[in-house]
Order: C-alpha cells, then sequence, then structure tokens
C-alpha cells in the first residue's frame, strides 16, 4: 500500500528552527508537496521538491531524498503566524497525490 | 494562482436531505477535485470531476451518494445525498493545470456541513 508518516504534533520557539520530517512509500515518484493549512482554512501551497536537494524560498526550505523516500521542510526564524498543520503529499505514478495526515506546528513565545 | 470559491461557506442540514456545493475557478483549469476533511485530519479524496463526462470516485465513494458535475473548465458541483451525521465536514474544491502552474493544487476555501 501507499503510505506517508510525518509526526502528528510539534512544539517550537518563536525565533527558533524547526524541521518537520515526512517518509513515503508510494508506487512511483512524481514530485513531493508542502502545504500549510491554519485551523479553518484551506490548505495553501509551500513548495515543491521532484529532485534530490534542497529548495530555498524565503524562511522556508525543503529538502527531498528519493532514495531515502525522505523529505523535510525546514522552517527558521519562526513567527507566530506559522501555528498551523504542514501536509505533505506525494505524487504516484499514477499522478495522484497522496496525502500524508499533516504534522499540527505550535509556537510557543 | 487560481481563485477558487464555494457556495455556500457552510450550512446545517437535516438528516435525509441534500446539499449541493458549487465551486467556481476564475479561469480554465485542466483538473478539479473534491476533497473531504474531517476535524483535526488530513484530506480524502472523494473523486475527480471530469469535465464533460462521469467523475471518477475514489474507493469508498459512490455517485449515487456524491454525485458530481463538470460541465466546464471553470465549474463543478458536488452534492451529498440522503445525509447523515456522519456526513458533517468540510469539504475543499481544488484545482491543477491552471495557466501559472501545471503540478501543484489550490483549494478552495472549503465548506464547513454540520448533519443533525
Amino acid at each position: 500500500g501507499q503510505n506517508i508518516d510525518q509526526p502528528t504534533e510539534m512544539t517550537a520557539t518563536e525565533g527558533a528552527i524547526v524541521q518537520i520530517n515526512c517518509t513515503y512509500q508510494t508506487s512511483g515518484f512524481n514530485g513531493l508537496f508542502w502545504y500549510q493549512q491554519h485551523a479553518g482554512e484551506a490548505p495553501t501551497f509551500l513548495s515543491y521538491n521532484v529532485l534530490d536537494g534542497l529548495e530555498e524560498k524565503g524562511r522556508f526550505s525543503s529538502f527531498l531524498s528519493r532514495s531515502k523516500g525522505y523529505s523535510y521542510l525546514l522552517l527558521k526564524e519562526l513567527q507566530m503566524k506559522d501555528s498551523a498543520s504542514y501536509l505533505c503529499a506525494v505524487r504516484d505514478s499514477n499522478y495522484q497525490l497522496i496525502w500524508g495526515a499533516g504534522t499540527k506546528l505550535i509556537i510557543k513565545p | 494562482s487560481a481563485v477558487i470559491s464555494q457556495k455556500p461557506s457552510r450550512d446545517i442540514c437535516q438528516r435525509g436531505t441534500s446539499l449541493t456545493i458549487q465551486c467556481q475557478v476564475d479561469s480554465q483549469v485542466t483538473m478539479m477535485f473534491w476533497y473531504r476533511q474531517q476535524p483535526g485530519q488530513s484530506l480524502t479524496l472523494i473523486a475527480t470531476a471530469n469535465q464533460g463526462s462521469e467523475a471518477t470516485y475514489e474507493s469508498g465513494f459512490v455517485i449515487d451518494k456524491f454525485p458530481i458535475s463538470r460541465p466546464n473548465l471553470t465549474f463543478s458541483t458536488l452534492t451529498v445525498s440522503n445525509m447523515s451525521p456522519e456526513d458533517s465536514s468540510i469539504y475543499l474544491c481544488s484545482v491543477e493545470g491552471t495557466e501559472i502552474s501545471y503540478n501543484e493544487q489550490f483549494f478552495g476555501p472549503g465548506t464547513r456541513l454540520t448533519v443533525l
């Protein structure tokens, strides 16, 4: 079966750095996505990785290792507004998106 | 990104009734999807809305319960039929294949449904 694993919840301090991991086992691979979802709102796109390596976009970076079936989302200089759920999703060989359960990130002052 | 609107934004319905949710995009898109999200849970894909033909449903979802229409490249509807309290959830429309980006999915604001 297809599976995506993320930690259920993480806590970090304002101004710090946090890394949210995602491991996946899917039938084929055509890219990995990270989305942010604030409570009561729709998910919004953060990043897309299809090749190995690090993609940096401001305070957020996303890393991919296809051989290890592993990705992480790195958030720097954390702000209170970063409190949200972070969803990892993988596009499989059928170009369907397989969604992880999401990681709830709590930022403390 | 594409601007996506959903109507209604929320509704409270009685058991046994049906509700139709509309999804409108401000530009033509290749793919349109319908998801369900229970509180605190991740996204569950209900179906892919196909333009001019029957939707493609995921395991556990059937057309009689969730009829879907997609008459053109910018509009789709999802009906939740013969509702029960178990259908209480947030229903999200998403799109792929916009003028700006082909890869990522963009989501509408969602419809919060409560069935009494």
